[in-house]
């Protein structure tokens, strides 16, 4: 079947201007986390959705961050006002158990590259 | 979540075992071991995890010490598809987002 699926795969934004990262995840899938990853780095947790609450954004690095998942599928991570140090790939995952389960086995999308000039 | 340690990288020849160590002395009884890998370009995928007893699926093996502050991953014969970074990730059993770590970059030298 069809897995987690993110676009734009490649994002080349000049620094102030506004980007926006889809993530199309597993059907029915009630869990979506998305993650950010510097060069040569591991993903780092940015916030988590079950449906379409919102339940953990601490990992959000500032308040230029922003992302919402209006029904309970699709999801978009937005960027306000992009800076140099947002450059980086961002991932998505997602997973169809609910987060208080015994295991929930996270399927990664392929990720989207942001360059911020 | 407690921190694990991974070597920075590995090096392995084709289609001979690799054995991934991974440092957990802070786990606490309800941490489960999560091993994922990234190949290049891709996003994070599922390879095995365990909680107490060893572990084998079709990837790999799951060696898990007795005292759990330590297990490894075992791939019975690289392959040149198996060269990726390797993540140990503890979690607790409600836990939720995975904290990822720098990993151990393994190369398959054909």
């Amino acid at each position: 079947g069809a897995g987690v699926s993110q676009s734009p795969r490649y994002k080349v934004a000049k620094r102030g201007q506004d980007v926006a990262l889809r993530c199309d995840p597993i059907s029915g899938h009630v869990s979506l986390f998305w993650y950010q990853q510097a060069l040569g780095q591991g993903p780092e947790f940015l916030t988590y959705f079950q449906n379409e609450a919102q339940l953990d954004k601490s990992g959000l690095p500032s308040d230029r961050f922003f992302a919402e998942r209006p029904e309970g599928s699709v999801s978009t991570l937005k960027i306000q006002r992009t800076q140099q140090e947002d450059s980086a790939v961002y991932l998505c995952a997602s997973s169809s158990r609910q987060v208080r389960s015994k295991y929930n086995e996270q399927f990664f999308g392929p990720g989207t590259r942001l360059t911020v000039l | 979540d407690a921190k694990t340690t991974q070597p920075n990288s590995m090096e392995s020849n084709e289609e001979e075992p690799v054995h991934l160590p991974c440092n957990h002395s802070t786990i606490s009884g309800t941490d489960y071991i999560h091993w994922y890998r990234q190949l290049p370009s891709q996003g994070p995928e599922y390879v095995i995890h365990g909680l107490t007893s060893n572990v084998n699926n079709r990837m790999a093996s799951l060696a898990i010490a007795e005292d759990r502050k330590s297990s490894t991953l075992i791939l019975h014969r690289a392959t040149l598809r198996d060269a990726a970074v390797y993540y140990c990730i503890l979690r607790a059993n409600y836990g939720q987002n995975f904290v990822f770590g720098p990993g151990t970059r393994l190369s398959v030298l054909p």
